[in-house]
């Protein structure tokens, strides 16, 4: 079946430094993949997407880039701020097909210290 | 934001009690889910719903129930509460459509005591 694997967290970070939280699944076909965050207290919001191979999901300075080659979803950031921490989630889906609900990795907390 | 509210927002009971958690949303989506998020485990899928009165189990649904009696409204039920039932609750919606994104809502806190 579907599954999805995602650094383990711990992550701590200074400001302004370079992001990277690996994300790699395993499926059949062409699913969908995407980036949630959690926010403390809050719940899961989705931060960004893509649906095909080579397409590259962006939002708030966050990019994902699809790699069908190596089954990877990577989310980089080139400078994070304090703001950015929270829990990331990658997920996986299937389009057009609600029936089956997202698979989702374990989460990657992320600090960043001033 | 997606139009999604969860009742209650924080609960404590006591161990063998029933308790229903409550998920609302405003968008007319078909597809509606309830999770559970514990430390270690991520979100695991408990029930889901993909129409009024269809619903389908997830990995999780040992101890729980749902209902879905309005394309608004999904419940979840714990008939007898337990210690390891002590979670955040998570609703999601989605439409089914091309893209197939879940929109969350703000999470119910459960302690069983």
């Amino acid at each position: 079946g579907d599954s999805v694997t995602q650094m383990e967290g711990p992550v701590t970070l200074s400001e302004e430094a370079f992001l990277t939280i690996n994300c790699t699944y395993t499926a059949t076909g062409y699913p969908s993949l995407f980036w949630y965050v959690q926010y403390p207290g809050e719940g899961l919001q989705l931060l960004l997407k893509a649906t095909k191979a080579d397409d590259k999901g962006s939002n708030k300075g966050f990019e994902a880039t699809y790699r069908k080659e190596t089954t990877s979803f990577h989310l980089e950031k080139g400078s994070v701020q304090v703001s950015d921490s929270a829990v990331y989630f990658c997920a996986l889906g299937r389009l057009n097909s609600g029936n089956t609900p997202l698979v989702f990795g374990k989460g990657t907390r992320l600090s960043v210290i001033a | 934001d997606a139009g999604i509210t969860q009742s209650p927002r924080h609960k404590v009971t006591e161990t063998g009690t029933p308790v229903t958690l409550r998920c609302h949303q405003t968008e007319n989506h078909r597809y509606m889910y309830w999770y559970r998020q514990d430390p270690g485990h991520g979100l695991r899928l408990i029930h889901y719903s993909y129409g009024v009165k269809d619903t389908d189990k997830g990995e999780v649904s040992d101890g729980y129930s749902v209902s879905r009696s309005k394309t608004e409204d999904f419940l979840l039920t714990l008939e007898s509460a337990t210690s390891s039932q002590t979670s955040v609750y998570f609703c999601a919606i989605a439409s089914g459509g091309s893209y197939n994104e879940q929109f969350f809502g703000p999470g119910t806190r459960l302690t069983v005591l």
